[in-house]
């Protein structure tokens, strides 16, 4: 099936660990978005990607970082300076321009103790 | 800039009743605009999208919105509620240009009892 993969579903790490979230999708999409949804805040951008090898900065992008070598790959590493890491965490990709859909991961819960 | 505005954190209907979820959009160019579902613990699914074509749009599961540009307003309804369509709903908004980002609302949580 087509779609997009997110990995783990749950996990849970010490205060001050770096964690990589895997997002995988075999949509052939271009561009590819992380976002942070917290309760009652909606969701968040935390960094997006348009191509292989480039990124930008979303809404809420310290303490986090990503990396687009593969077109299907864009994981997410939320580092020990993002002061409060405990979310539920989306990955989201879309081909061409703005029209078109964003389709969802099934996100990852991080609980940071 | 662009923003969406979604009026009232939860909403509360009986089965069979009509479902009104609000939206409102700010926008300095032309919008397209989106409602989005989330079931408990699931990642989000497309409902409907507004992208200059009609003004009504339908959706998937029976619901639909109506893009009003002198009200600023993308209200999602749907005639009878079903239990099955308790959840979270979500409006975002983009611009009409290039590879424009989507910018979410906090979100609506339709509760459905029978």
């Amino acid at each position: 099936d087509g779609g997009i993969t997110q990995s783990p579903k749950y996990l849970f790490r010490k205060e001050g660990q770096n964690v990589t979230l895997s997002c995988e999708q075999n949509l052939n999409h271009d561009a590819m978005y992380w976002y942070r949804q917290d309760p009652g805040q909606g969701l968040r951008l935390i960094y997006y990607s348009q191509i292989v090898n480039d990124f930008q900065k979303g809404d809420i992008a310290e303490g986090y970082s990503v990396s687009r070598e593969k077109k299907e790959s864009f994981p997410l590493t939320v580092t020990s300076a993002q002061k409060n890491p405990t979310a539920f965490y989306l990955c989201a990709s879309r081909q061409g321009q703005a029209g078109n859909t964003i389709y969802f991961g099934e996100g990852s819960w991080l609980t940071v103790v | 800039a662009q923003s969406v505005t979604q009026l009232g954190s939860h909403v509360s209907v009986s089965e069979g009743a009509l479902v009104l979820l609000r939206c409102n959009y700010s926008s300095s160019v032309p919008p397209y605009l989106f409602w989005y579902v989330q079931y408990p613990n699931q990642g989000l699914q497309l409902l409907l999208k507004y992208t200059s074509a009609a003004t009504l749009v339908k959706g998937i599961n029976g619901f639909e919105a109506e893009f009003k540009k002198s009200e600023t307003s993308f209200h999602l309804t749907k005639p009878s509620a079903h239990m099955s369509d308790a959840a979270e709903y979500f409006c975002a908004v983009t611009s009409n240009s290039g590879y424009s980002t989507l910018t979410f609302g906090k979100g609506t949580m339709l509760l459905v009892s029978p």
